[in-house]
């Protein structure tokens, strides 16, 4: 367990209105991302942090901003939702290694009438 | 650029039947591998890795050894159940700082009893 939480679990929202997903971690880890995931896609890269207010643009960007004013908190923010933006949102940590593995949280499910 | 491809499926067997589930990459160098298993309404969980050529990763009776020759990182498992319904992706780092994960499209396996 990595001691990742995401908030809330589920949303459902309209065309227009922004939205704040939040991931929480306990374990002090310097990396964090989000994902997106879609039938047909597997997991997208949105964004990525690499430290307090470091962060970064991954493939999927357009549409999203995020911030880490704490190291435990990552917030990902849709300004104006759209349709194409229902999907299930993930995010992750870095572990200690090397190697780049990653530990995922239980997602949001998020649906944009 | 960096890829992953998998069998979409789904795929279906018998419980006790062999199980292969057949992953290629593209990628700059040597990066490690993964395999995730999703169950329904869950996140990603990390199942194997192997970090270097021919290292062979391993957990729950599931296998997946590192092909630098046929960029291939096979999963593999002698005797399945139905427990193992799911699905499966396999991801690589993309590479570069921060390393977001490259995922294959997931492969979703149903084990009939």
């Amino acid at each position: 367990d990595a001691g990742i939480t995401q908030s809330p679990r589920h949303k459902v929202t309209e065309t227009g209105t922004p939205v704040t997903l939040r991931c929480h971690q306990t374990e002090n880890h310097r990396y964090m991302y989000w994902y997106r995931q879609d039938p047909g896609h597997g997991l997208r890269l949105i964004h990525y942090s690499y430290g307090v207010k470091d962060t970064d643009k991954g493939e999927v960007s357009d549409g999203y901003s995020v911030s880490r004013s704490k190291t435990e908190d990552f917030l990902l923010t849709l300004e104006s939702a759209t349709s194409s933006q229902t999907s299930v949102y993930f995010c992750a940590i870095r572990g200690a290694s090397s190697y780049n593995e990653q530990f995922f949280g239980p997602g949001t499910r998020l649906t944009v009438l | 650029g960096n890829s992953v491809t998998q069998m979409e499926g789904p795929v279906t067997l018998s419980e006790e039947a062999f199980l292969t589930i057949n992953c290629t990459y593209t990628a700059t160098g040597y990066p490690s591998l993964f395999w995730y298993v999703q169950y329904p309404g869950e996140g990603l969980q990390l199942l194997l890795k192997a970090t270097k050529a021919d290292d062979k990763g391993s957990n729950k009776g599931f296998e997946a050894t590192y092909r630098k020759e046929t960029t291939s990182f096979h999963l593999e498992k002698g005797s399945v159940q139905v427990s193992d319904s799911a699905v499966y992706f396999c991801a690589h780092p993309q590479g570069g700082g921060a390393d977001g994960l490259t995922f294959g499209k997931g492969t979703h396996l149903i084990i009939q009893p």
